[in-house]
């Protein structure tokens, strides 16, 4: 069975940095690319960022290009979304999400707010 | 990057009837595109992927259809449990970009 398990959310100033992390098990974690997603509060789902499975190449969407960094560990089935420079529009539940789009962990709630 | 408009943004219909949700890509995406149901409080769940393709466990009521870059996802007969947000969200290329969601509840 497939499991992913976020952590690392919290409270955080604007302006602030959070490292968000997602325990992988249950499958060939190697082989496959992991997504991050998010949602704020009473609103849609938004795709944030990719890693490739050997974590060579990353892709993130527009608002957190250069602000947030996704790394992974494979030798440890972990995956690591670094955020820095956050503003208040990060907040929201940040989802584990792979392989593919079946998968998604519980999620872990980033507040930034003063 | 390829944008995802999905309509109605919500909808209420009553017990039995047939419901439409569209989905569009500003560019083709071929068939990669999958529908997800998302309960209050709860993850999103997949319904359908390949734009057709009815994940295992769900109820046949659900369908999919469309490629290129006009999709639908028809409930065939609306069931009080089916209350819930339905996306859109293309798997092409990255960005992933999901649909801003469709708003179903029961008249």
């Amino acid at each position: 069975e497939v499991k992913l398990v976020e952590s690392g959310g919290g409270l955080v100033q604007p302006g602030g940095s959070l490292t968000l992390s997602c325990s992988a098990s249950g499958f060939p974690f190697t082989t496959y690319a992991m997504h991050w997603v998010r949602q704020a509060p009473g609103k849609g789902l938004e795709y944030v960022c990719v890693i490739s499975s050997n974590g060579a190449t990353t892709n993130y969407i527009d608002s957190v290009n250069g602000r947030f960094t996704f790394s992974r560990e494979n030798s440890k089935n972990t995956l690591t979304l670094h955020m820095t420079r956050l503003r208040p529009e990060d907040t929201g539940v940040y989802f584990c999400v792979g392989p593919w789009y079946t998968n998604w962990g519980q999620g872990t709630l980033v507040t930034v707010s003063s | 990057d390829i944008q995802m408009t999905q309509s109605p943004s919500s909808l209420s219909a009553s017990v039995g009837d047939r419901v439409t949700i569209t989905c569009r890509a500003s560019q083709a995406i071929s068939n990669y595109l999958v529908w997800y149901q998302q309960k209050p409080g709860k993850v999103p769940k997949v319904l359908i992927d390949a734009a057709s393709s009815l994940q295992s466990g769900v109820p046949p009521r659900f369908s999919g259809s469309g490629s290129g870059t006009d999709f639908t996802l028809t409930i065939s007969s609306l069931q009080p449990e089916d209350v819930a947000i339905y996306y859109c969200q293309k798997y092409d290329t990255p960005p992933w970009t999901f649909g801003q969601g469709t708003k179903v509840e029961i008249k």
